[in-house]
């Protein structure tokens, strides 16, 4: 079965310092991952995704991610957090063997972002 | 591009009242989705479309849940009759079928109280 893992419900950092979000992934096949950030009262909006090629991948608003094969995981970073990072951020992870079209979210991580 | 709408915004109702809640996904996507969001469950896939037809609706939690996409441009997901333990936040999304690096767009998703 398809899922990833947030092991962090909270991240609490101070704006400027670097931040990071963790997302680890359980997949049968190639995985596609993603990243997206919801402020309050909106809907997720998509930051990135790494699909193959390049473990470091770039998004929106400064944030990237890596990829890393041998742990599983697909931790979202920033090097200067901004107040207005505050926010749930959500890693999915796209059914590559089974169900194309489906995406399995983790629980999110609230990122609160300290002046 | 407006990208996916959602209405209404905010909807309250009392036990037993029918509920429909609106979604008009991006033009040019062929698939639609339908999330429910809680803090106890997370986001919930309840079911997709493709192409306006049903493709996988387990994650329906009940018969009082229905959906339907009578054309490319509207969607609705209806709660017949509704409950206390319905009240959630319901999302809709669209993507476009073809690219598996496609991201899933959201809308701002309809909050839903029944007292």
């Amino acid at each position: 079965a398809q899922s990833v893992a947030q092991p962090e419900d909270q991240v609490n950092v101070a704006e400027g310092n670097p931040l990071t979000v963790k997302c680890t992934y359980s997949v049968s096949g190639n995985p596609y991952l993603f990243w997206y950030v919801q402020y309050p009262n909106r809907g997720l909006q998509f930051l990135l995704k790494y699909i193959t090629g390049d473990n470091l991948v770039k998004g929106s608003y400064g944030f990237e991610a890596e990829f890393n094969k041998s742990q599983t995981s697909f931790h979202l970073k920033k090097p200067s957090a901004l107040v207005s990072d505050s926010a749930l951020y959500f890693c999915a992870v796209r059914d590559f063997l089974y169900n194309f079209n489906k995406f399995y979210f983790g629980s999110g991580t609230k990122l609160n972002v300290k002046p | 591009d407006a990208g996916v709408i959602q209405s209404p915004r905010h909807e309250v109702t009392e036990m037993g009242q029918e509920v429909t809640l609106r979604c008009k996904p991006i033009s040019g996507h062929d698939y639609l989705f339908w999330y429910r969001q809680t803090m106890m469950r997370g986001l919930e896939l309840l079911i997709y479309f493709n192409n306006n037809v049903p493709i996988d609706d387990s994650g329906m939690p009940e018969d009082r849940f229905s959906a339907k996409m009578p054309n490319a441009s509207f969607s609705t997901l209806k709660i017949q009759p509704s409950e206390p333990r319905d009240s959630a936040v319901y999302f809709c999304a669209s993507s476009k079928e073809g690219d598996r690096g496609e991201p899933l767009h959201f809308g701002n998703g309809t909050r839903l109280t029944v007292t």
